[in-house]
């Protein structure tokens, strides 16, 4: 089993519509939960981090984390083309982990007009 | 501007080369750590260095080595280049919520 896990994809929607990317991971003690969006060529960019169980909104993003399910998923409303990019889950346990993120294999997301 | 800058862009090396990448983070980021993002991949965890001491390590064999500098700058050492470390090579830094990301090295083993 990966640590972390994504939703394979890719994911295509319509413009104006809500893309969904799911996350699941295996270690009970993480602590800290991130998503990152990479255009291609491009370097990972911080979109969202997420910290305690429940929501978490940022503008057109909200991310959700379920500790007990180990699962973690962004939403994007209102999508646009803008928005097409790889989608990466990165999970941070912690303690001696300290710095050390791991990352799901990443969902491409495509918004076509 | 992320704060955290990469040098250089790209490189190419022959199989058996050794390569220094660089990576310079802001004043106070105590922390940088080295990840490895082959093609279609997400990153993976080299390792980190703290207040100049590597305090943490993925996979990856001791060929792979670092140095962590008083200025907040740090290196990534490959040494007997194989052609499966072609990848993009980044370095991270912590300014308080979640890690940023320099842009990147691209390296080419031929």
């Amino acid at each position: 089993q990966k640590e972390v896990e994504q939703n394979s994809g890719p994911l295509s929607v319509p413009e104006g519509a809500i893309a969904s990317l799911n996350c699941t991971y295996s270690d009970r003690g993480s602590q800290s939960f991130f998503w990152y969006r990479q255009y291609s060529g491009k370097s990972p960019e911080l979109i969202m981090s997420i910290y305690s169980n429940g929501d978490k909104e940022d503008g057109r993003f909200t991310a959700q984390l379920n500790k007990a399910s180990q699962y973690v998923s962004l939403l994007i409303r209102d999508s646009q083309p803008s928005d097409s990019a790889t989608y990466l889950c990165a999970v941070n346990s912690g303690g001696t982990s300290y710095g050390k993120l791991t990352f799901g294999q990443g969902t491409i997301l495509t918004v076509h007009p | 501007e992320t704060g955290v800058t990469q040098s250089p862009t790209h490189l190419i090396k022959t199989r058996g080369q050794q390569v220094t990448l660089r990576c310079s983070s802001q004043s106070g980021h105590n922390t940088v750590s080295w990840y490895q993002q082959a093609l279609g991949q997400g990153p993976q965890f080299i390792f980190q260095y703290y207040r100049e001491e590597e305090n943490g390590r993925g996979n990856f064999p001791p060929r792979f080595s670092g140095l962590q500098f008083p200025n907040y700058s740090s290196e990534l050492n490959v040494n007997a280049l194989e052609l499966d470390d072609s990848a993009l090579y980044l370095c991270a830094s912590s300014p308080g919520d979640g890690y940023t990301f320099g842009s990147g090295t691209r390296l080419t083993v031929v």
